[in-house]
């Protein structure tokens, strides 16, 4: 079963908005990690949070983990185009140095 | 520098035929992974190897095998094909250390029909 869901599945937004999608997941994790996909293309790894972190940004990134809700939002500012894409968090679980569970995915639209 | 490569990147296979998906990558990584995705869903994870000389099972191995060949290839097989293993596969891999899970590089993917 897979540990991680996001919130919404779907999204559409105009270009210049910010994008917020939300995960939520249901054990104790080292570490949560937020990917995006392109259609009919591979996964690309976006920002990393530990367990022992509350947000990280990067570039027009922000990502919030609140370990004690077991959930985590990822916010795009300033969307483009080019953000339109699936968005993936995948959790590291307590137990497995190696394993990431996936969730899965919010489609985002960004409407020129 | 290629990263992670996969072959083929399209199959289609009748039900009961065989194939091994290859996946190589040039990073130096320890760790790597494959896993399978249908559609408008996540990744699952079938196998992976933490490091060479180490295979594990993930969330859906069943009809899968997998080999570490070396550190920068790892293999999936598929002994006789059914249509539930239709699928995109993608191969991934990691560095790995006591610091923890790093994040993880992924091929371009297989798109796989079985008929």
């Amino acid at each position: 079963s897979q540990q991680g869901e996001e919130d919404p599945q779907a999204l559409s937004i105009q270009e210049g908005e910010n994008a917020t999608m939300n995960c939520s997941y249901k054990t104790s994790i080292n570490n949560l990690q937020w990917y995006r996909q392109n259609s009919g293309r591979g996964l690309v790894h976006l920002i990393l949070i530990r367990s022992n972190e509350r947000e990280k940004h990067s570039g027009r990134l922000r990502v919030t983990l609140d370990t004690s809700k077991k959930s985590s939002s990822l916010l795009i500012t300033a969307s483009r185009a080019a953000d339109t894409a699936s968005y993936f968090c995948a959790t590291g679980p307590m137990d497995s140095s190696y394993k990431l569970i996936f969730g899965s995915g919010t489609r985002l639209l960004v409407r020129p | 520098n290629a990263g992670v490569t996969q072959t083929p990147k399209f199959q289609v296979l009748k039900t009961g035929q065989s194939m091994t998906l290859q996946c190589a990558q040039d990073m130096n990584h320890n760790s790597m992974y494959w896993y399978r995705q249908d559609p408008g869903m996540g990744l699952r994870l079938i196998y992976y190897s933490a490091s060479e000389g180490t295979t594990d099972k993930g969330e859906v191995p069943n009809g899968y095998n997998v080999s570490r060949l070396n550190k920068r290839e790892f293999s999936l097989r598929l002994e006789s094909a059914a249509p539930s293993q239709t699928s995109v596969y993608f191969c991934a891999s990691s560095r790995s250390g006591d610091r923890g899970l790093y994040e993880q590089y992924f091929g371009p993917g297989t798109r796989l029909t079985v008929t």
